[in-house]
């Protein structure tokens, strides 16, 4: 089974600076997505980013990018000029590809980091 | 918005009792995923379904249920509730068995259930 991991269960960031938040997971699969979702108070689960594994270059969306290195099972994201609105929960999460039973297509979720960002 | 919505917002019942969470997917949508997020548990899925049928199931208890009808709407339903079953309840949605071609789950506001 899959796992992801968050080694950060809180960060903050001053406005306007760059933080880092990150993840990793375990998997023996060679094809899979990986997400990253904010949680803001209104508790809604917002995407922010995906990442496909075969694609070698690192996504970004904005002020988000990712490091995404396959080979050591990680998947950081970078936001750059914080935002108060930037103030969340941030889920890691995890999603094979591949057809290989019931029970594909799931997302497996970390634990998440939450989030300041100071004024 | 997501598209998907979810009701009731809010629910507060006592031990022992049964509630339903009802979910409606966005439109076209034909796969439903719940999901239970609890303070020390975190983000757990419970089960999946996909035009009306069982695709996948996770963590779900026996007290639990769910079900997709034709209008692909789904109903979690929750019975001999306990104090430990408060939490947020998300339903999710996307187009086919493995999502969209981009891999992306939908998800409703949640349901916020209280059991005193």
């Amino acid at each position: 089974a899959q796992t992801v991991t968050q080694s950060q269960p809180e960060m903050s960031v001053q406005e306007a600076e760059t933080v880092t938040l990150s993840c990793t997971y375990d998997t023996s699969e060679s094809d899979y997505y990986l997400f990253w979702y904010k949680q803001p108070p209104s508790r809604q689960m917002i995407l922010v980013i995906r990442q496909e594994a075969y694609k070698q270059q690192n996504a970004t969306e904005n002020r988000f990018s990712v490091n995404f290195q396959k080979a050591a099972k990680s998947f950081s994201l970078k936001i750059s000029d914080s935002q108060l609105g930037d103030a969340a929960m941030y889920f890691c999460a995890y999603r094979s590809a591949g057809i290989s039973g019931a029970g594909s297509y799931q997302l497996t979720f970390g634990k998440g980091t939450k989030l300041s960002v100071i004024p | 918005d997501s598209g998907v919505t979810q009701t009731p917002k809010h629910l507060i019942t006592a031990t022992g009792q049964r509630v339903t969470l009802r979910c409606s997917p966005r439109s076209g949508d034909l796969s439903v995923y719940w999901y239970q997020q609890s303070l020390d548990q975190g983000l757990q899925f419970l089960i999946q379904y996909y035009n009306g049928e069982e695709r996948a199931k996770g963590n779900i208890l026996e007290r639990f249920s769910a079900q997709q009808f034709p209008d692909l709407h789904s109903e979690l339903n929750l019975s001999s509730l306990e104090l430990g079953d408060s939490a947020l309840y998300f339903c999710a949605s996307s187009t086919s068995p493995g999502g969209t071609n981009t891999g992306e789950l939908f998800f409703g506001e949640g349901s916020r259930l209280t059991v005193l």
